[in-house]
Parts: C-alpha cells; structure tokens; sequence
C-alpha cells in the first residue's frame, strides 16, 4: 500500500524559507508525478507545482516561479517543496499527492496528511 | 489558463436527498475532470477520475458526467458521512499544470 509521509509542522518568521519534504513508501516512487497543493485556513486548494522524478522534470505555475523550489531524490523516494521569502499569506497546509497512474498527472489518488506552515512574527 | 467555477459554493441538503454540483471550465477541456472530497482536517480524496470513472471504494451513489465546459458531480441519495467540501479538478500531464474549482461545501440541512 502507497504512503506518503510528510515532515512535520513548522514556524517560521516573514522572509525566511521552509523546506517540506514528502517521503513515499509501497510502490514505484520515480516514475509518478508528484505534485504539491497547499491550503490557506477556510480557503480552496491551491496547486503549486509538479515534479516528474523520473524526468528531473518540474513545473511551478507562473505565480509561484521565483518562491517555490520543487525537487526529488529518487533513491530516497522523497520528494520536497521549498517555499522562500515567506509572508502571511504562505501560512497553509502543505500537501504533498500522487499520481494514480505512470507518467500521467491527471489525477492523484494517494495524499499525505498536510503539513501546517505557519508564518508569524 | 483554464478557470473552474463551481456551483452552489455551498448548499444544505438532508439526508437522501439528491445533490448535483456544477463545474464550469473557462474554455473546452479535451477530457473529463477529477472529482475530490475533503472532510475537514483531513486531505482531499480522490473520488472520480477521468473519464467519469469512480475510484476504487467509492460508493456508486457518485457520479461524474460532463464534456467540453459544464461537468457534474452527482451525489444519488446523500449519506451522513458525504458532508464535505468537494473540489473539481482539471489537469495536464505534458507539461504538467493543475487547476482547482473553488469547492462546494455540502452542510447538513
């Protein structure tokens, strides 16, 4: 059975950075995507990027680019996401998923439990 | 980029009752969308899965349908454990890119 397990909850101060790492256990790691959405309380999903271990392959929406830094090492099955010059707004739970099927990102069946990144000064 | 609206963002329904919640893409999607339930503290749960496919475990009372702009997420007969926040999602594999409804949280009438 696929897990994926995520580092715990972190607090951090405005303008530092947070690396959040996703580590996956029970089935092949390298050749799903892995994509990361984060939450801000009461609010929506919010998908911040996509990494194809496999491929070394990564995309971050537009909005994200010069914040967010996605990576994996695959001889670890892990993957992470790490979110720089943190404001307010960045306080969220941080999901890590991934995707149902090889090579294909259109769907995620398997999540990790969130990780609460909470900016404060 | 392709938007998703959803609607009702929210709405209270009993028990039995028959709910169907709309997912409107700003521009035709060449497939079907993905169908997420989120139960609060919890993380988003697949349900749906393109084409209008039901994940493993989920109940037949769900169902999806749709195609080109307007898709639907149909709840046949609610049950006490389907009050949740549900979430449309419409996806590329090459390059990758996701996008999210706003969600529509069904409460308790």
């Amino acid at each position: 059975q696929v897990q994926l397990v995520q580092s715990g909850a972190e607090v951090r101060k405005p303008g530092s950075s947070v690396k959040v790492s996703c580590k996956s256990s029970g089935g092949t790691f390298s050749s799903h995507f892995i994509t990361w959405v984060r939450q801000a309380p009461g609010q929506g999903l919010e998908w911040m990027g996509t990494i194809i271990p496999v491929f070394g392959t990564v995309k971050v929406p537009p909005r994200f680019q010069d914040k967010v830094t996605i990576s994996a090492d695959t001889s670890t099955s892990t993957a992470y996401i790490e979110v720089t010059r943190l404001g307010s707004e960045d306080t969220a739970v941080y999901y890590c998923a991934r995707a149902a099927t090889e090579y294909s990102g259109s769907d995620f069946d398997y999540w990790g439990q969130g990780t609460l990144i909470t900016v404060s000064s | 980029d392709i938007q998703l609206t959803q609607s009702p963002s929210s709405v209270s329904a009993s028990v039995g009752d028959r709910v169907t919640i709309t997912c409107r893409a700003s521009q035709r999607i060449s497939s079907s969308l993905a169908w997420y339930q989120q139960k609060p503290g919890e993380a988003p749960k697949l349900l749906i899965y393109p084409p209008s496919r039901l994940q493993n475990g989920v109940p037949s009372r769900f169902s999806g349908s749709g195609s080109g702009t307007d898709f639907t997420l149909t709840i046949s007969a609610l049950q006490p454990e389907d009050f949740a926040t549900y979430y449309c999602q419409d996806s590329n594999s090459f390059p990758p890119r996701l996008t999210f409804g706003g969600g529509t949280k069904v409460e308790i009438k």
